[in-house]
C-alpha cells in the first residue's frame, strides 16, 4: 500500500459544480497535512494547510479525518481556472520527510 | 519577500557532460529539499538539508548525483556524466521548520540530448 494515495482522475466537472476528492495516508503518526495545486509545467503551489477542525478558504474547504486516515478537498462553484493537478502531502513529525501523493487531475469544462 | 530562486531556469546539455543546478531558499528557512519531476509524473524526492544536520540523501538515484548546502543558504545539485533519463524538471523547495508548508522555486528544466 502506498503511504499516500490519491485517485489520479481526471475528474471532468462542469463549471459551477462542486467537486471533492480525498487523499488517504497510511501512517497514523502523520501530523501535518497540506493541499497543493500544480498547473501544467509549473511548480506546485500551496493551496491550503489542513487543520484538525477543518478549514475553509473562499470556495475551498479542507477536512481531516484522523480515524479513517484521510484528508479531503472540496471546491465549490468551480471555475475554469481551477483546472490543475491537486497534490496532497503528509508530514511526519519524526523527521523532516514529507510524503507526496501522485496528484488528482481536475478538468473544469465550460 | 523574495521566494525560492532557482537557476538556470532551463538547461540543455549533451549526454556525458556535468551540470550544476542552483537553489537560493527563502531567507530564514532551515530546511531545503530537492525533487525531480519527469514529464507527467509525480514528485520524486532526492535530498533534503536541515540546518547543520547531516543531509538525508536517501532519494539520490545514483552516485552521479550529489548536492551541497552552505549553512542555511544556497544549495547546488550536481549531476555528473548526464544521461538522457536525467531529463526532467528539478525543483527546489524550502520551509522554516517541521509542520510548515514547503515553498517551491520555479524549477530547472534539464534536457539531456
Amino acid at each position: 500500500r502506498k503511504e499516500v494515495e490519491q485517485d489520479p482522475g481526471p475528474f471532468n466537472v462542469p463549471e459551477g459544480a462542486t467537486v471533492a476528492f480525498n487523499c488517504t495516508y497510511s501512517n497514523s503518526a502523520s501530523q501535518s497535512f497540506f493541499w497543493y495545486r500544480q498547473d501544467c509545467r509549473k511548480e506546485p503551489k500551496l493551496l491550503m494547510s489542513v487543520y484538525s477542525s477543518g478549514n475553509e478558504d473562499g470556495r475551498f474547504t479542507a477536512q481531516l479525518n484522523r480515524a479513517s486516515q484521510y484528508i479531503s478537498l472540496l471546491i465549490r462553484d468551480s471555475k475554469l481556472s481551477d483546472s490543475a493537478t491537486y497534490l496532497c502531502v503528509v508530514d511526519l513529525d519524526s523527521n523532516y520527510q514529507l510524503i507526496w501523493g501522485a496528484g488528482t487531475k481536475l478538468i473544469i469544462k465550460p | 519577500g523574495a521566494g525560492v530562486s532557482q537557476s538556470p531556469s532551463n538547461k540543455v546539455t549533451e549526454k556525458g557532460k556535468d551540470v550544476e543546478l542552483r537553489c537560493d531558499p527563502i531567507s530564514g528557512h532551515t530546511a531545503l529539499y530537492w525533487y525531480r519531476q519527469r514529464l507527467g509524473q509525480g514528485l520524486e524526492f532526492l535530498i533534503y538539508f536541515q540546518g547543520n544536520s547531516a543531509p538525508d540523501k536517501s532519494g539520490l538515484p545514483s552516485d552521479r548525483f550529489s548536492a551541497e548546502r552552505t549553512g542555511e543558504s544556497v544549495s547546488t545539485l550536481t549531476i555528473q556524466r548526464t544521461q538522457q533519463e536525467d531529463s526532467a524538471v528539478y525543483l527546489c523547495a524550502s520551509r522554516t521548520d517541521l509542520n510548515s508548508p514547503l515553498h517551491f522555486g520555479n524549477g530547472t528544466r534539464l534536457t539531456v540530448t
